[in-house]
């Protein structure tokens, strides 16, 4: 079956670095997507990646081993305004998404 | 530039009733994707349109249909309504390979069937 596992909630501090997993057994892999969901309001796009390594955007960057199926989202220099659940969602075959249950990051000052 | 836009924000309904939903796709998408998102949990996928037919289907019942119309707009109805259908429903659009492109969201129809 197809599967997509994420923590359920992280702890971190401000103006620390957070990393959050992400791991995924699907059919068919047309790349991995992030997305932050704020509670109440719609997911906004962070980060995609279909290639191994490293994607840099400004305070986040996102991880992928295709091998592996695995990825991670890092944040760092943490702000109050990033609580928020963080979505991976992976794109198979017939162009469907597939989300996991999302992680849940608090932030304390 | 609008973007993904959602009616109505709320509806209250009861069990047995109909719902349509609706959902107008960013300005250049011609994709649109419908979610069913329950309180502390993803998006599940419910369908994808593309050039007015139904592309591809997620896991959720007959009861489920929907639409697009030339414009590229899009309706969710949902039939015989059950008190597990209270969710979020999101509506998500973009081009036409979804496989590799964001997918830009509504910000949701909260439904709660009492």
């Amino acid at each position: 079956g197809q599967n997509i596992d994420q923590p359920t909630e992280m702890t971190a501090t401000e103006g620390a670095i957070v990393q959050i997993n992400c791991t995924y057994q699907t059919s068919g892999f047309n790349g991995l997507f992030w997305y932050q969901q704020h509670a109440g309001e719609a997911p906004t796009f962070l980060s995609y990646n279909v290639l191994d390594g490293l994607e840099e955007k400004g305070r986040f960057s996102s991880f992928l081993s295709r091998s592996k199926g695995y990825s991670y989202l890092l944040l760092k220099e943490l702000q109050m305004k990033d609580s928020a659940s963080y979505l991976c969602a992976v794109s198979g075959s017939n162009y469907q998404l597939i989300w996991g249950a999302g992680t849940k990051l608090i932030i304390k000052p | 530039d609008a973007g993904v836009t959602q009616s109505p924000t709320h509806l209250i309904k009861t069990r047995g009733q109909q719902v349509t939903l609706r959902c107008s796709p960013k300005s250049g998408h011609d994709t649109v994707s419908w979610y069913q998102q329950a309180l502390g949990q993803g998006p599940q996928f419910i369908f994808q349109y593309y050039e007015e037919e139904e592309r591809q289907r997620g896991n959720f019942p007959d009861r489920f249909s929907g639409h697009q119309f030339p414009n590229y707009s899009s309706e969710l109805n949902v039939n015989a309504l059950l008190l597990g259908d209270s969710a979020l429903y999101l509506c998500a659009s973009s081009g036409p390979d979804s496989s590799n492109q964001p997918q830009h969201f509504g910000d949701g129809t909260r439904l709660s069937i009492l």
